[in-house]
């Protein structure tokens, strides 16, 4: 079956790293996704990774993936308000093609 | 240009009407997405349509019905919608249905249904 699952709500100072964590159960997915969503706004992609991958950095972002544990994290390093949004993590699978698997988000609150 | 755009930003209708959203981009893309977002909850697939054609229906009722009147443009036809309609519709587009793994989200239309 599919499901994706995230913690809810996350509190982090500013300037400190964020970690938010991810568990999705489909052995059979080819891509794993971080979008940010911000109040009243649409879904932004903020990184993939393949699934034979381990890891994926981008600037502040550092991707890690546990695929035997079936675990996904997202690292935001020196965090800043205007990171505070709803991360989602997704998975696609691979008998869909596009069939995208959402998780419920975590909401990131940055304190000054 | 990495924008996909929709319009109008709020729509308010009332159960009897019709209305439509629309979403544009213009990056090549062949394939494009509808999503429906309810209040605090994940995005979930609507429609996907590839090169203009309806590849998958996700068991969405007869009220919404797509049409890709040609590869930029993707609308979503509204008719005798219910108040638990109300939603944020998010559009989104990929190069191909193959490369699903990029899929560019517009803003959204946010509906209320009376």
């Amino acid at each position: 079956g599919e499901d994706v699952e995230q913690s809810l709500f996350l509190s982090v100072r500013e300037g400190d790293s964020s970690v938010i964590n991810c568990t999705y159960t489909d052995s059979s997915s080819t891509y794993l996704y971080w979008y940010k969503q911000e109040p009243g706004a649409g879904l932004q992609l903020l990184t993939y990774i393949f699934s034979n991958m381990d890891m994926k950095q981008d600037q502040r972002l550092t991707v890690l993936l546990n695929k035997k544990d079936k675990h996904l994290s997202l690292r935001i390093a020196d965090t800043q308000t205007g990171d505070s949004a709803i991360y989602f993590c997704a998975e696609s699978i691979r008998t869909y093609g596009q069939n995208f698997v959402f998780g419920p988000g975590t909401r990131l609150s940055v304190l000054p | 240009d990495t924008e996909v755009t929709q319009t109008p930003k709020h729509l308010v209708m009332g159960m009897t009407n019709k209305k439509s959203l629309k979403c544009e981009q213009h990056m090549g893309h062949r394939a494009m997405y509808w999503y429906k977002q309810k209040a605090k909850k994940p995005p979930e697939l609507m429609f996907v349509y590839s090169y203009e054609k309806l590849s998958i229906n996700e068991s969405v009722p007869s009220r919404f019905s797509p049409e890709c009147p040609n590869s930029s443009l993707l609308n979503l036809h509204l008719h005798a919608l219910q108040p638990e309609d109300s939603a944020l519709y998010l559009c989104a587009s990929s190069q191909t249905r193959t490369s699903y793994y990029e899929q560019y989200f517009g803003p959204g239309t946010r509906l209320t249904v009376t």
